[in-house]
């Protein structure tokens, strides 16, 4: 089964709106760790924002934020006042336990941000 | 700091051909990865190391090697190259102590098999 699954295989969004990219997570793991990357067309990967299982408060970088909903098991990343540079790809994944070192990552979604 | 530095950044082999992508990091991080990335399927492990000396299968091991003789050094061994080996090659380093402690990426190998 899809440990990781976003259901946006692609993404447009007008520049300066904000946009929700989507994340599903699965485990049985109590203590887990989510992260966002972007991936833009030069190919690097760009760490955005963590989210832990036991953090109370949804995580903020900037104009990042983390829409996480433990119940549902969704881990949403919340882009405000997109720009033109946030086009890319952007990958949802989770690290299980306390010092894991496995990171599973979803397909990923990409977005387009239209001027 | 030149974070994780991935060597080289093209390939072209033909199949059966071996070769050998190299990974440095000099953060003197404990953990390193490696995983290929292939168009709609995200990024997945091949193999992974936590520390020198030890290394462990990811989920998709066959027709790679690993070793790590030293902690800066992680290098991935083609055997035998084979035209579902075309993808690009990620490799990445993580200091020890989990929690929100995120995956250090290199620039990426792209390699085609012919």
């Amino acid at each position: 089964a899809q440990k990781i699954t976003q259901t946006q295989p692609g993404m447009f969004v007008q520049e300066k709106e904000a946009v929700t990219l989507d994340c599903t997570y699965d485990t049985s793991d109590p203590s887990y760790g989510l992260f966002w990357y972007k991936q833009p067309s030069s190919g690097e990967m760009i760490f955005l924002i963590y989210q832990g299982s036991y953090d109370q408060q949804n995580a903020t970088e900037g104009r990042y934020s983390l829409n996480f909903q433990k119940a549902r098991k969704s881990a949403n990343l919340v882009i405000s006042a997109s720009q033109l540079g946030d086009s890319a790809m952007y990958f949802c994944a989770m690290r299980e336990g306390g010092d894991g070192q496995n990171f599973v990552f979803g397909p990923g979604t990409r977005l387009s941000v239209l001027p | 700091n030149a974070g994780v530095t991935q060597t080289p950044k093209f390939q072209v082999l033909k199949t059966g051909q071996s070769m050998t992508l190299q990974c440095a990091q000099d953060m003197n991080h404990e953990y390193m990865s490696w995983y290929r990335q292939d168009p709609g399927m995200g990024l997945r492990l091949i193999h992974y190391s936590v520390g020198a000396g030890i290394t462990d299968q990811g989920e998709v091991p066959n027709g790679y090697n690993v070793s790590r003789s030293t902690t800066e050094d992680f290098p991935l061994r083609l055997l035998s190259a084979a035209p579902s080996q075309t993808s690009v090659y990620f490799c990445a380093s993580t200091p020890p102590g989990g929690g929100g402690q995120p995956q250090h990426f290199g620039d990426g190998t792209r390699l085609s098999i012919l």
